[in-house]
């Protein structure tokens, strides 16, 4: 069982659809951030979400912090065929570790 | 910005034989690294901490005696995989804590390494 669970797990949606991706725990985390893998690469930092209820943009993408730190959410508008790629949810655990939800596949179709 | 670094990018060894995997900060000191594994449209799973100067900290579930961690020095961690078997097979992935407090935690990975046991 993963301390963070990320819905859905797979996502295949068109071109300029909206979508979201969930991130929710029982656990409170002192932070949490988001990623972007592609294939062969190791991820990529997006965001990082410190304060309960904080919301943070980044061009297409919204991200939420829920207010009890305990989950998360990424919204995309309009997705495009370059959103496509593995999207991961993580949160800081004590000794700094950070440890990572399950993932959310997205794929956009031109 | 901060870079890590891993090395080799791909690996092909034979079933039995030994591998290492370097991780290193290239402009910045990290006292902490990790070592991820992830398995093919899987999530990176946390294998183990690595500290400077002393013991790797290992997940539950992880072979200490086979996944050999050595953190000598402040930019230089490496992960050696003993008598690699198939299963072994996947990406390895390391990240950096940076050692100055900043506001929020600082972390970066590096590249990956992919390893084929064959």
């Amino acid at each position: 069982t993963q301390l963070l669970e990320q819905s859905p797990q797979f996502l295949s949606i068109q071109e300029g659809e909206n979508l979201t991706v969930y991130c929710n725990s029982s656990s409170v985390f002192s932070s949490l951030q988001w990623y972007r893998q592609e294939p062969g690469e190791g991820p990529v930092l997006l965001v990082t979400v410190v304060t309960g209820g904080e919301v943070k943009k980044l061009k297409r993408l919204t991200f939420q912090f829920g207010d009890a730190r305990k989950d998360s959410s990424l919204h995309i508008t309009a997705a495009q065929p370059g959103d496509t790629g593995l999207y991961l949810c993580a949160g800081f655990r004590a000794g700094n570790m950070l440890t990572f939800g399950g993932g959310t596949r997205l794929m956009v179709k031109p | 910005g901060a870079v890590v670094s891993q090395h080799p990018s791909r690996v092909i060894c034979k079933s039995g034989t030994s591998v290492k995997i370097e991780c290193r900060s290239l402009d910045f000191q990290a006292t902490t690294m990790f070592w991820y594994r992830q398995f093919p449209k899987q999530s990176l799973m946390l294998m183990a901490t690595s500290n400077e100067g002393s013991k790797a900290t290992y997940e539950q579930g992880v072979e200490k005696d086979k996944f050999l961690i050595n953190h000598a020095s402040l930019t230089l961690s490496t992960l050696t995989v003993t008598s690699a078997h198939p299963e072994d097979s996947s990406f390895y992935i390391c990240s950096a804590r940076t050692s100055t407090v900043h506001s929020g935690n600082t972390i970066y990975f590096g590249e990956g390494s992919w390893l084929t046991v064959v």
